[in-house]
This record gives C-alpha cells, sequence and structure tokens, in this order.
C-alpha cells in the first residue's frame, strides 16, 4: 500500500525566512497530495492540495510542488510568521485503490521566532 | 466546506468500558472516515466508513474493536470497545467532498479519550 515519508521532523525559521517542507511517495498511482496544519489542541486545516496533472501551485505566501517522476512533493512557506507555527502534515490519496483514503506523513513541527 | 461536529469532545473513561463517539455534518456527503492520533504522532486512518454496508477497515482494525455505524449520508459513529489505556488517543472524523475519490477532506473537531 501506499507509504508518505515527510522531513524534516522539526523546522526552525526566524520570522520573514522561507521553510521547505518534503515528503515521498510510494504508489505511481497516486493522484491527490493535500497538506495540512495543525495548531495544537485543533483540528487538522486544509491549507493547499495539488492533483498530479499539475505540477505547481500557490496560494499568497504558501505554494505546492509536485514532482511525478521522482514521487515528491513539497510545501513552501514564504515570508513566514510567528502564527505559521504549527504541525505540517502532507498526505497522498491511495489512488491505485480509488477510495478517496488518504495517507499521512510523520509531520513537521514548524517553529518561527520572531 | 461542511460544518462537521462530534460528541463528545472529550471523556475519561474506564478500562473495559466502551465508548462510542457521533460524527455528524451539515450535509450529505459521500465519503466518511475514522482517523487516530495518538499524542504526539501522525494521523492514522482506522477505516472508511460505507453508507449502507459495513465498514472498510484498515490493516491492525478490526470491527470488534472498533465497530463503525452509518446509517446515513450525514452521520456515522465509531464505538471503541472494551478499552485499555493503550486506546487513549484523538479520534477525529473526517468527510470527503467532490463527489469522487481523492477529493478534498475536512476534519471534525475531534475526540480526546482517556483511559483510566
Amino acid at each position: 500500500g501506499e507509504n508518505v515519508e515527510q522531513h524534516p521532523s522539526t523546522l526552525s525559521v526566524q520570522e520573514g525566512d522561507s521553510a521547505v517542507i518534503k515528503c515521498t511517495y510510494s504508489d505511481s498511482a497516486s493522484n491527490y497530495f493535500p497538506w495540512y496544519k495543525q495548531e495544537l489542541g485543533k483540528r487538522p486545516q486544509l491549507i493547499i492540495d495539488i492533483r498530479s496533472n499539475v505540477g505547481e501551485k500557490k496560494d499568497q505566501r504558501i505554494a505546492v510542488t509536485l514532482n511525478k517522476t521522482a514521487k515528491h512533493f513539497s510545501l513552501h512557506i514564504t515570508e513566514t510568521q510567528p502564527e505559521d507555527s504549527a504541525v505540517y502534515f502532507c498526505a497522498a490519496s491511495s489512488g491505485s485503490s480509488n477510495t478517496g483514503k488518504l495517507i499521512f506523513g510523520q509531520g513537521t513541527t514548524l517553529q518561527v521566532k520572531p | 466546506s461542511a460544518v462537521i461536529s462530534q460528541k463528545p469532545s472529550r471523556d475519561i473513561c474506564q478500562r473495559g468500558t466502551s465508548l462510542t463517539i457521533q460524527c455528524q455534518v451539515d450535509s450529505q456527503v459521500t465519503m466518511m472516515f475514522w482517523y487516530r492520533q495518538q499524542p504526539g504522532q501522525s494521523l492514522t486512518l482506522i477505516a472508511t466508513a460505507n453508507q449502507g454496508s459495513e465498514a472498510t477497515y484498515e490493516s491492525g482494525f478490526v470491527i470488534d474493536k472498533f465497530p463503525i455505524s452509518r446509517p446515513n449520508l450525514t452521520f456515522s459513529t465509531l464505538t471503541v470497545s472494551n478499552m485499555s489505556p493503550e486506546d487513549s488517543s484523538i479520534y477525529l472524523c473526517s468527510v470527503g467532498t467532490g463527489g469522487s475519490p481523492g477529493g478534498t477532506q475536512y476534519f471534525g473537531p475531534g475526540t480526546r479519550l482517556t483511559v483510566l
């Protein structure tokens, strides 16, 4: 089945710097890749997603890139702010089974220092 | 996006008892899922709640331990049976939107379960 690896597990940046989180997946049939942000004690919130028919997607300070050949995708946050501090999870749809299931990476704790 | 609620928001239970968690959505959705998130960990899919048929369980999860109901397109329950301290986790339901597999998923607020 699908397996998703996420790196790094922790990331500390200065306010205003960029942050990059990377994920790799194993199932070449996976076709949907969302990113979730989870603040302490809160539910995971979808912040951006990308489908396999595009290579990049941007939403203000957040962007996601996808390399289908290498089977990896990345989250880029520019001009980081203290409120970006949270745990970020990548996920991949289990495309080969076509069930809509998401398999999650292990998570990255991002700390933005003011 | 759909508005999702869960009950209870938290509970403290004794070993050997069972707890049923409810998930309610404000609109009809095709797909509903149940996840477990252990402290400081990622989200692990327990099962897909299928409307009108038995749930589809992931490896390591069984129906006797985590029975699931899905009586209609807006409601599902997850029961954690014969609980042990290892079941202490946050349990989250999610709903799939977009009308097709691989559609966007949104999460409920979660149920924080502590087993003594």
